[in-house]
């Protein structure tokens, strides 16, 4: 059974670029959650999606967004960038919107801005 | 708000030693409760989960008990190996599993043999 798949794993931008990551869930896995990992801050929450219907949302900028496809793929974007952006995203699947069974993560997409 | 706080690292043990890693949390109700698991260039891995006060969470020789009365998920494991070096993440879900994963700093552990 294929896992979550996260494209591209590396990427190297300039400020004030944009970018997009993709995420592909686990087969059958309707929700998915994006995730900020950073040495300083840690994992923290961007938004989730379930459905195509964005669920919740984290405490970041509007230069951050996403969106889900019918077929549960997951795209985010983050426009402008900055120096600050540079960090491993990570996205996680589940079956459903609740956490209690546990999210599936993918191996993530590091991002470098320069 | 609900949050996570578990012990600085990193922490260095020797194989076949004895590991503790704590995790306190802060959380309305009922939380769920897990423990993820990081290995070096990789996303996280569940490790175990308990969903209920006094539930025990085992997986690989690891287990944590959720202590209401403490509000502590601390994770064990009673004789760790050089395989196990990895990062380690505690993490609540809210009561209703509708709020998303909220993550502690993380925990490296590096074992030497």
């Amino acid at each position: 059974k294929a896992g979550v798949t996260q494209t591209p794993r590396y990427l190297i931008k300039t400020r004030g670029q944009q970018v997009t990551l993709s995420c592909s869930p686990i087969s059958g896995h309707r929700s998915v959650s994006w995730y900020q990992q950073t040495p300083g801050q840690g994992l923290q929450f961007l938004f989730e999606y379930f459905s195509e219907t964005q669920r919740n949302k984290g405490n970041f900028p509007g230069r951050f967004s996403g969106r889900q496809f019918s077929n549960s793929r997951s795209e985010m974007n983050v426009s402008t960038l900055e120096l600050g952006d540079s960090a491993l995203y990570l996205c996680a699947s589940s079956l459903d919107y609740s956490a209690t069974n546990g999210y599936t993560f993918g191996s993530g997409t590091r991002l470098t801005v320069v | 708000g609900n949050s996570v706080t578990q012990m600085e690292g990193p922490v260095t043990l020797s194989e076949e030693a004895f590991l503790t890693i704590n995790c306190t949390y802060t959380a309305t109700g009922y939380p769920s409760l897990f423990w993820y698991v990081q290995y070096p260039g990789e996303g996280l891995q569940l490790l175990l989960k308990a969903t209920k006060a006094d539930d025990k969470g085992s997986n690989k020789g690891f287990e944590a008990t959720y202590r209401k009365e403490t509000t502590s998920f601390h994770l064990e494991k009673g004789s760790v190996q050089v395989s196990d070096s990895a990062v380690y993440f505690c993490a609540l879900s809210g009561p209703s599993g509708n709020t998303p994963l909220v993550f502690g700093k993380g925990t490296r552990l590096s074992v030497i043999a």
